[in-house]
């Protein structure tokens, strides 16, 4: 089945620097990439998706990248600010549609 | 128009209860999602339904776990005989269409927590 792993699992920046977090997946049929930021005690809340017939996609600060050849797809964050601090998870579709995702990077945002 | 809504919020039981946790998905989405969220990890998946089919329960951690959507709309997730590592957030999900690649839309997640 597939397994995605994400780095960094923590990632501290000053406001108005760029945030990069990684994931790479194992299943080259996987086809769909979302990225979800999960506020303490909240619902997991879609930012950005990517489909795998396209290798980028921008949504004003929010960037994702996908590179089918080497299995790996990474969020960018540019100009961040301190409601960006929460926790980004990456996820895979497998299959049926079930999300196979990351272990979570931890986001903080220093004013 | 409303989101994904799970009920309740929080739920305490002691170890050996059954417990029901209920998901309403958004109004016409045929696809619904369960996962397990456990404390500083990511979401992990326990069964999906199309409509009031269950095409995948592959996630499921025993068969203590059962999960229902008999008229295709709301689900329930059931637990019989909870045992402490049952404690987690369940998460419910829900999309507009099976296959393809739709995205999915999480309700805020009923924690659970056995004593």
């Amino acid at each position: 089945g597939e397994n995605v792993e994400q780095h960094p699992s923590t990632l501290s920046v000053q406001e108005g620097d760029s945030a990069v977090i990684k994931c790479t997946y194992s299943d080259s049929a996987s086809n769909y990439f979302p990225w979800y930021k999960q506020e303490l005690g909240k619902r997991p809340q879609l930012i950005i998706d990517i489909r795998s017939n396209v290798g980028e996609k921008k949504d004003q600060r929010i960037a994702v990248t996908l590179n089918k050849t080497a299995k790996h797809f990474s969020l960018h964050i540019t100009e961040t600010q301190p409601e960006d601090s929460a926790v980004y998870f990456c996820a895979a579709k497998e299959g049926t549609g079930k999300l196979i995702f990351g272990q979570g990077t931890t986001l903080q945002v220093k004013p | 128009g409303a989101g994904v809504s799970q009920s309740p919020r929080y739920k305490v039981a002691k170890r050996g209860q059954d417990v029901a946790l209920r998901c309403d998905p958004i109004s016409g989405h045929v696809s619904l999602f369960w996962y397990q969220q456990a404390l500083g990890q990511g979401p992990e998946f326990l069964t999906y339904f199309q409509n009031e089919a269950q095409l995948d329960k592959s996630g499921l951690p025993s068969d203590r776990f059962f999960a229902e959507r008999p008229e295709g709309s709301v689900s329930t997730l059931k637990i019989q005989r909870t045992q402490q590592e049952d404690s987690a957030v369940y998460l419910c999900a829900s999309s507009l269409a099976t296959g393809g690649r739709q995205p999915q839309h999480f309700g805020d997640g009923t924690r659970l927590s056995i004593l």
